[in-house]
């Protein structure tokens, strides 16, 4: 199976902060990577795709990056809205796998 | 605009059995891959168990295989999961989920049915 590993599990941060969220894997997943918000309660909603594509809805504030083994999501400005957990998500496999999750909460 | 619904879900013992159904409207049903997800109490999500969008093929997650079956209705726009020998780390929100581009790349969910495994 791939693993993904989260960092960090939690993050306290500002509205108008910048920050970024990182994922690795286990073994090499090319861009097969996905990224959901999930809001307390909610089900999860679909940020961004295939590393960098941003899904159609989703503010420009958010991005991703990676390739192969590490990605990155960054939110380039807070935004009161934007605090709730992160999940990624590989695809790479008929066993797909999420990452253990981030807690972005408001400092 | 894409709805799934689920149902089914509720409080068993443990070694019970439990059915739970995803009605889908908004697409065409048949077109698509869908999947179970879970998520424990307090705790992450993790993928259950996926099937193919016509011809049916399915997969699952190590901790259900044997114990879970997934499959689905196109005549009937629903997804189910027949759950047996149940057991206390079983117990979570179910998220039926459609798949987007990518057949484990999900662009929908329902709002989740809670499964309660205990005596």
């Amino acid at each position: 199976d791939i693993q993904l590993t989260q960092s960090p599990s939690f993050l306290s941060a500002s509205v108008g902060d910048r920050v970024t969220i990182t994922c690795r894997a286990s073994q090499g997943i090319s861009n097969y990577l996905a990224w959901y918000q999930q809001k307390p309660g909610k089900a999860p909603k679909l940020l961004i795709y295939a590393a960098s594509t941003l899904q159609s809805g989703v503010p420009s504030r958010f991005s991703g990056s990676g390739s192969g083994t590490e990605f990155t999501l960054t939110i380039s400005s807070l935004q009161p809205e934007d605090f709730a957990s992160y999940y990624c998500q590989q695809l790479n496999s008929h066993l797909p796998t999420f990452g253990q999750g981030t807690r972005l909460e408001i400092k | 605009e894409v709805q799934l619904v689920e149902s089914g879900g509720g409080l068993v013992q443990p070694g019970g059995s439990l059915r739970l159904s995803c009605a889908a409207s908004g697409f065409t049903f048949g077109n698509y891959a869908m999947s179970w997800v879970r998520q424990a109490p307090g705790k992450g999500l993790e993928w259950v168990s996926g099937i193919s969008g016509s011809r049916g093929d399915t997969y699952y997650g190590d901790s259900v295989r044997g114990r879970f079956t997934i499959s689905r209705d196109n005549s009937k726009n629903t997804l189910y999961l027949e759950m047996n020998s149940l057991r206390a780390e079983d117990t979570a929100k179910y998220y039926c989920a459609k798949g987007y581009r990518w057949s484990y790349l999900f662009d929908s969910w329902g709002q989740g049915t809670l499964v309660t495994v205990s005596s």
